[in-house]
């Protein structure tokens, strides 16, 4: 089975609006990245969160990490149309990086 | 910008037909994957190197092989495609090294076997 698992598997929202995006795994990690794909390309690596960091900033983004709970969350704050794609959290396993499910977000204007 | 490339972008191909999906970096990064993506977003690990003359299998079995004779080539090879094939392929490439396993992708091959 997959490390990461990803909910909502698809969040709808108005622009403006903030995305709230969360990934459960299954094992101990040294870092969890989330990447971004626009529909039917290839993936862009948006940001990587350290084991022994709580949270990231970058632009609207923020990201958190809970290594007790093994969970992290993207922030996607004031929403934009363009920011309308998929989500996937990743995490390292045996040197392998695996893909949780992803979040599809769509940012009706 | 990712300095990755892969080729072609679009494949439509008859079944039994041998093919080849071409992966390039520019990057010097010793670490290069195949993933396969479904419909339904999901991505499989299919295949990984670690540098020249280094391949491994993923955690979804493929019928598909690779090589890795240069760094920076990494192509897939099916030698002959049925239907079941038909996925999104996306290949990557990193660092190597404990934190530096940020993945550059390429934009993907489609490939329908008819």
């Amino acid at each position: 089975s997959q490390q990461g698992e990803e909910d909502p598997q698809a969040l709808s929202i108005q622009e403006g609006e903030n995305a709230t995006m969360n990934c459960s795994y299954k094992t101990s990690i040294n870092n969890l990245q989330w990447y971004r794909q626009n529909s039917g390309r290839g993936l862009v690596h948006l940001i990587l969160i350290r084991s022994n960091e709580r949270e990231k900033h970058s632009g609207r983004l923020r990201v958190t990490l809970d290594t007790s709970k093994k969970s992290s969350s993207l922030l996607i704050t004031a929403s934009r149309a363009a920011d309308t794609a998929s989500y996937f959290c990743a995490t390292v396993v045996w040197g392998k990086l695996i893909f949780g499910q992803g979040t599809e977000l769509s940012v009706k204007p | 910008e990712a300095d990755i490339y892969q080729t072609p972008r679009y494949l439509v191909i008859g079944t039994g037909k041998k093919i080849t999906l071409e992966c390039s970096q520019t990057m010097g990064h010793d670490k290069m994957y195949w993933y396969q993506q479904d419909p339904g977003m999901e991505l499989h690990l299919i295949h990984y190197s670690y540098g020249v003359n280094s391949t491994e299998k993923g955690d979804l079995s493929s019928e598909s092989t690779v090589s890795r004779i240069r760094t920076e080539h990494f192509p897939l090879t099916l030698e002959s495609a049925r239907p079941s094939h038909t996925s999104q392929y996306l290949c990557a490439s990193s660092e190597f090294g404990q934190g530096r396993e940020k993945l550059f992708f390429g934009s993907g091959t489609q490939l329908s076997v008819l």
